[in-house]
């Protein structure tokens, strides 16, 4: 029962152009969700977050974009440079609850 | 440098031996995780400790053992009673619990195999 899905297992872009990543979530519960960065062999990082009173964060060339009607968010990479390279989460949670729940996963390929 | 480290970063483990990975903490954070990465699958959550001396299942605990005797510190046993433990294994830690908007922090991972 996935309630964190990311549809996309892999995304290429030039560099400079925009990437967006896409996740969707089932559980109307969630309000708060982030975003986290993975490079081979290690552990994943913080990028960015949103809670539900929002519909939009951004922190510098990351935005996240949140549709609660849509159950829908999206990360926004502008502009995308090589580093960018590497395999990125999506994670939910609820206020009431005490787990976060986590996509499969997007890889990004950022070609020079 | 504050930070999480596990240990090792490979481990391999015979047909019905326990083994235990390691899992510390500099950062004074409250709560730890234990999480399962598989190919293809997101990661899904085995134990967490909110405080030391108390733990909860997560969706996938059968076959695993915890304890959090101190609060820098929360090793993960995974038992024989664990019929599929080739894994990459990743311990995370927070200020606060995981629902009250706290990101996570996470270690580098050990990847488990059997031989």
């Amino acid at each position: 029962d996935q309630q964190v899905k990311q549809n996309s297992p892999s995304l290429s872009v030039q560099e400079g152009r925009i990437s967006i990543l896409n996740c969707d979530y089932t559980n109307s519960m969630f309000d708060y969700f982030l975003w986290y960065k993975k490079y081979p062999a290690e552990g994943p990082t913080f990028l960015i977050s949103i809670s539900s009173i929002k519909d939009k964060n951004e922190d510098g060339r990351f935005t996240v974009f949140l549709n609660k009607s849509a159950k829908h968010l999206s990360l926004h990479i502008v502009p995308s440079q090589p580093g960018d390279s590497a395999v990125y989460f999506c994670a939910a949670s609820a206020w009431t609850g005490n787990q976060f729940y986590f996509g499969t996963g997007t890889s990004l390929t950022v070609i020079p | 440098d504050g930070g999480i480290t596990q240990s090792p970063k490979y481990l391999f483990r015979k047909e019905g031996q326990n083994v235990t990975l390691s899992c510390e903490q500099n950062l004074n954070h409250d709560a730890m995780y234990w999480y399962r990465q598989d190919p293809g699958q997101g990661l899904r959550l085995i134990y967490y400790s909110q405080i030391v001396n108390d733990f909860q299942k997560g969706d996938i605990a059968e076959g695993y053992s915890v304890s959090r005797e101190k609060k820098e510190s929360f090793p993960l046993t995974v038992t024989s009673a664990q019929k599929n433990p080739t894994a990459f294994y990743l311990c995370a830690s927070s200020a606060q619990g995981q629902g009250r908007g706290q990101p996570q922090h996470f270690g580098d991972g050990t990847r488990l195999s059997i031989l």
